[in-house]
Order: structure tokens, then C-alpha cells, then sequence
């Protein structure tokens, strides 16, 4: 497709297990970019993948939570072990050099 | 100090009326400057980008950048009540990270 497809759309876990998020960026997009954006509240940086390596990894909040991406194509973003604190919508976006970012519909996940 | 500063609102404005939209920023060295827009459960959707200075215009909406006063802003002309959403505005140097502002929440009355 065109656009950066994300999956699922939704998930509802119970606290304690573990979840892969999924993000299938625009073609030819080097970076990669995931954020979490909880219920009306702005974006929250998370990761930054620049083909397969991540030279910003500043804003995991903890090592329950991990990524990684296929040289420059799909990527998944784990948590392990969810807390209800976990429960937001997790985006995805892509980009080329310019960092002029293009956004997937997100993952909401809620942990239950 | 933040690096980008938005005003959350919300801004409440009638069909027809002229918005404006503005961030301000600190970092000099930002050349990429962004409008997105999100409406309520979706993704943040790309509206505008503007490269260095100057005015660009899209339909109803233009962007401004003054990189002298470190302020952009996005105007609305006619707003719509399906122009109801949230504005982030974004900004980056090629090779940075892109900073988001916090978003304006808008409302357009019919």
C-alpha cells in the first residue's frame, strides 16, 4: 500500500502479558519513528530507527518495552509484561531524510 | 523551556470565521517546519510542510514561517465544522529528531 500500515488496529491484553505492535512503513522510507500517545494527550517520542539500527533509543520508558526493524522495512515494537499503564494508542510513522514524517492510524492497545 | 510551544486551547470559533493556528519554537537551526492533523481516534495526517522561510498556501489553508521571531503559524480560512480536530505543528534539522508541539484542539461550530 501507500501509506504506513500498522497491526492490529486494536489489541486488548491482560496485564502481565506480553504484546508485539507492528508497523510496515511508506516504501523507501529510511526512518522509522514509534510514539505513544495516551487518551488526550500529545505524541510521546519512544524510538527512532534510521534503516535497521536505532540511534535513538531515549524514549522507552523502561526495558519492558523493545523494537526492532528489518533492515529498512517492517518493524515491531514488544512489551513485556503490560501494565494497565501500558493502555494508550502506539503510532508509527516513516520518513526520508527531510524527517518529514508520514503516520500510520496506530495500534490502541489496552491492558486489562 | 520547551523546544516547541503550542497552546493547547481548546479554540472554540463559528463556521465561516478565519483561524489561526501558532507555535513558537528555540532552536535557530530548524529548517523543516510541519502542520498535522488529527482527528479524534486516527493518526496524525500531514496537512503542510514548508522548507526554511516563507508562506505556503493550500486550499483554504496557508502556512507562515518567520524564522526571525522563531513562529509559524497555520491559518484556516471558511473553516468547516469537519475542520474540527487537533493541529500539531512539528519542526526539524535533516538528520534530527522532528519536535511536536503539544496541539490545538479546535472546534468549529456550525
Amino acid at each position: 500500500g501507500a501509506g504506513v500500515s500498522q497491526s492490529p488496529s486494536n489489541k486488548v491484553t491482560e496485564k502481565g502479558k506480553d504484546v508485539e505492535l507492528r508497523c510496515d512503513p511508506i516504501s523507501g522510507h529510511t526512518a522509522l519513528y514509534w510514539y505513544r500517545q495516551r487518551l488526550g494527550q500529545g505524541l510521546e517520542f519512544l524510538i527512532y530507527f534510521q534503516g535497521n539500527s536505532a540511534p535513538d533509543k531515549s524514549g522507552l520508558p523502561s526495558d519492558r518495552f523493545s523494537a526492532e526493524r528489518t533492515g529498512e522495512s517492517v518493524s515491531t515494537l514488544t512489551i513485556q509484561r503490560t501494565q494497565q499503564e501500558d493502555s494508550a494508542v502506539y503510532l508509527c510513522a516513516s520518513s526520508t531524510w527531510s524527517n518529514i514524517q508520514y503516520f500510520g492510524a496506530g495500534t490502541r492497545l489496552s491492558v486489562l | 523551556q520547551k523546544e516547541v510551544e503550542q497552546d493547547p486551547g481548546p479554540l472554540s470559533v463559528p463556521e465561516g470565521a478565519i483561524v489561526s493556528l501558532n507555535c513558537t519554537y528555540s532552536n535557530s537551526a530548524f529548517q523543516y517546519f510541519m502542520w498535522y492533523r488529527q482527528y479524534s481516534r486516527k493518526g496524525p495526517e500531514l496537512l503542510m510542510y514548508t522548507y526554511s522561510s516563507g508562506n505556503k498556501e493550500d486550499g483554504r489553508f496557508t502556512a507562515q514561517v518567520d524564522k526571525s521571531s522563531k513562529y509559524i503559524s497555520l491559518f484556516i480560512r471558511d473553516s468547516q465544522p469537519s475542520d474540527s480536530a487537533t493541529y500539531l505543528c512539528a519542526m526539524s534539522e535533516a538528520g534530527f529528531k522532528t519536535i511536536f508541539g503539544a496541539g490545538t484542539r479546535l472546534f468549529v461550530k456550525a
